[in-house]
């Protein structure tokens, strides 16, 4: 089993939908989840962090938090054909280490 | 202020050889980290510094080492290099003031090996 899993995709929905990204981890004792976000050809960009369970809301971008079930997720909302991107989903973050999901990849169509 | 910047962007080297990237973190940050990233692995964590001393190690082989300096640079080797370390070589720092954990990533040196 990986440390943490995301939706393999990929996913495409169309202009100012919403986009649902899904991750799950192993590790119970973890605290601490990160989005970033992927342009090809470009290095990650960190765009939401939560720390405690529940949303967190920042623009378009909320990302929810169940430790119970050892979830997290990111929703885009009014997906613009900007976001088109592989998103990353990492946990945890001690001295550096952040262990990283394999990516979703999203194509927002017109 | 300025990002995290590494050299150089783009290097072609043959097996055997050994190889130096150099990354300098945003002002500030005494934490840099390296990732390696591949199609197949995704991003794996190599290893991290703070003042100048490893905290953190993942589980590559020693051909890949790094150090630090006094100023925060960076610089990770590889030595007696293989096919199979073509990659893209990420550098983020991070201030580690409150430890949250957060990252940023430079735009990442592009080996090659032939």
């Amino acid at each position: 089993q990986k440390e943490v899993e995301q939706n393999s995709g990929p996913l495409s929905v169309p202009e100012g939908a919403i986009a649902s990204l899904n991750c799950t981890y192993s590790d119970r004792g973890s605290q601490s989840f990160f989005w970033y976000r992927q342009y090809s050809g470009k290095s990650p960009e960190l765009i939401m962090s939560i720390y405690s369970n529940g949303d967190k809301e920042d623009g378009r971008f909320t990302a929810q938090l169940n430790k119970a079930s050892q979830y997290v997720s990111l929703l885009i909302r009014d997906s613009q054909p900007s976001d088109s991107a592989t998103y990353l989903c990492a946990v945890n973050g001690y001295a550096g280490k952040s262990t990283f999901g394999d990516g979703t990849t999203l194509t927002v169509k017109p | 202020k300025a990002g995290v910047t590494q050299t150089p962007r783009y290097l072609i080297k043959t097996r055997g050889q050994q190889v130096t990237l150099s990354c300098s973190p945003i002002s500030g940050h005494r934490s840099v980290s390296w990732y390696q990233q591949t199609p197949g692995q995704g991003l794996q964590f190599l290893f991290e510094y703070f003042s100048e001393t490893q905290r953190n190690k993942g589980n590559f082989p020693g051909r890949f080492s790094g150090r630090q300096f006094s100023n925060s640079r960076s610089e990770m080797n590889v030595s007696t290099l293989e096919l199979g370390d073509s990659a893209l070589y990420l550098c983020a720092s991070s201030s580690d003031k409150s430890n949250t954990g957060e990252l940023f990533f430079g735009e990442g040196s592009r080996l090659t090996v032939l």
